[in-house]
C-alpha cells in the first residue's frame, strides 16, 4: 500500500529565505506527482505536476523535482513571501487511481 | 485547464439530517470521480470511487449506507451524508482525473460539514 510522507510537519521562515518541502513515497511504481497547496478551509490549488518519466517542473518561484527511483521529491520555493503561507499537499498517483496525499506541510512566511 | 465545481461549499445540519453534496465536471466527461475527507489537520483520506452507471467502490472502514455516492451522469456525482452526527463534520472534496484518466487530478473547491 502507498504510503506517502511530508518533512517537516511545520515551517516557519522569515519572508525573503528560499526553502525546500520534502516529500516520499514508498511504492516508486507512480503515474505522477502533484504538488498542491491548500489555504485554511479551503479546496486545493494544484502547483505543479511532474509525470513520472520528468524530473522536474517549474513555475515560477516553484520548483518540484522527482527521483522516482528513491522515492522522492522536493518543492523549492524561492524568495518566499507571506502569500506563500498555507499548507502544501504532495500526492502521487498510479495512474487513473486516486491520488494518495501526505500530512502536508504547514509554511509560515514572516513578514 | 478542466473545471471541476462543488456545491455547497459550507452547510450546518442538525444531527439525523441528511445533507447532499455535489460534485459537477463542468468542461469534460468524467466517468469516475473521487471523493475525499479531510479531518482537521489531518490529510485528504479517500472515502470512495463514484463510477458513472455502477456502484461505487467503497474504501475499507467507510460505511456505503451512510455515504451514499450516485454518479448518475458523466458529469455529476453526488455524496449524500445521511443520519448526519457531529462526528461526521468534516471538509469533503472530489476530484476527477482529466479526459484522459490517467494524468491530472481536477479537485472540487471543497465542502465544510458541520452536524450541530
Amino acid at each position: 500500500k502507498q504510503e506517502v510522507t511530508q518533512i517537516p510537519a511545520a515551517l516557519s521562515v522569515p519572508e525573503g529565505e528560499n526553502l525546500v518541502l520534502n516529500c516520499s513515497f514508498t511504492d516508486s511504481a507512480i503515474y505522477n506527482l502533484q504538488w498542491f497547496r491548500q489555504d485554511p478551509g479551503k479546496g486545493l490549488t494544484s502547483l505543479l505536476l511532474i509525470q513520472s518519466s520528468q524530473r522536474e517542473q517549474t513555475s515560477g518561484r516553484l520548483n518540484a523535482s522527482l527521483d522516482k527511483s528513491s522515492g522522492r521529491s522536493t518543492l523549492y520555493i524561492a524568495a518566499s513571501q507571506p502569500g506563500d503561507s498555507a499548507t502544501y499537499l504532495c500526492a502521487v498517483s498510479g495512474g487513473n487511481t486516486p491520488l494518495v496525499f501526505g500530512k502536508g506541510t504547514r509554511l509560515s512566511v514572516i513578514a | 485547464g478542466a473545471v471541476v465545481s462543488q456545491h455547497p461549499s459550507w452547510v450546518i445540519c442538525k444531527s439525523g439530517t441528511s445533507v447532499k453534496i455535489e460534485c459537477r465536471s463542468l468542461d469534460f466527461q468524467a466517468t469516475t470521480m473521487f471523493w475525499y475527507r479531510q479531518f482537521p489537520k489531518q490529510s485528504l483520506m479517500l472515502m470512495a470511487t463514484s463510477n458513472e452507471g455502477s456502484k461505487a467502490t467503497y474504501e475499507q472502514g467507510v460505511e456505503k449506507d451512510k455515504f451514499l455516492i450516485n454518479h448518475a451522469s458523466l458529469t455529476l456525482s453526488t455524496l449524500t451524508v445521511t443520519s448526519a452526527h457531529p462526528e461526521d463534520s468534516s471538509f469533503y472534496i472530489c476530484s476527477a482525473p482529466d479526459r484522459r484518466g490517467n494524468t491530472e487530478a481536477f479537485f472540487g473547491q471543497g465542502t465544510r460539514l458541520t452536524v450541530v
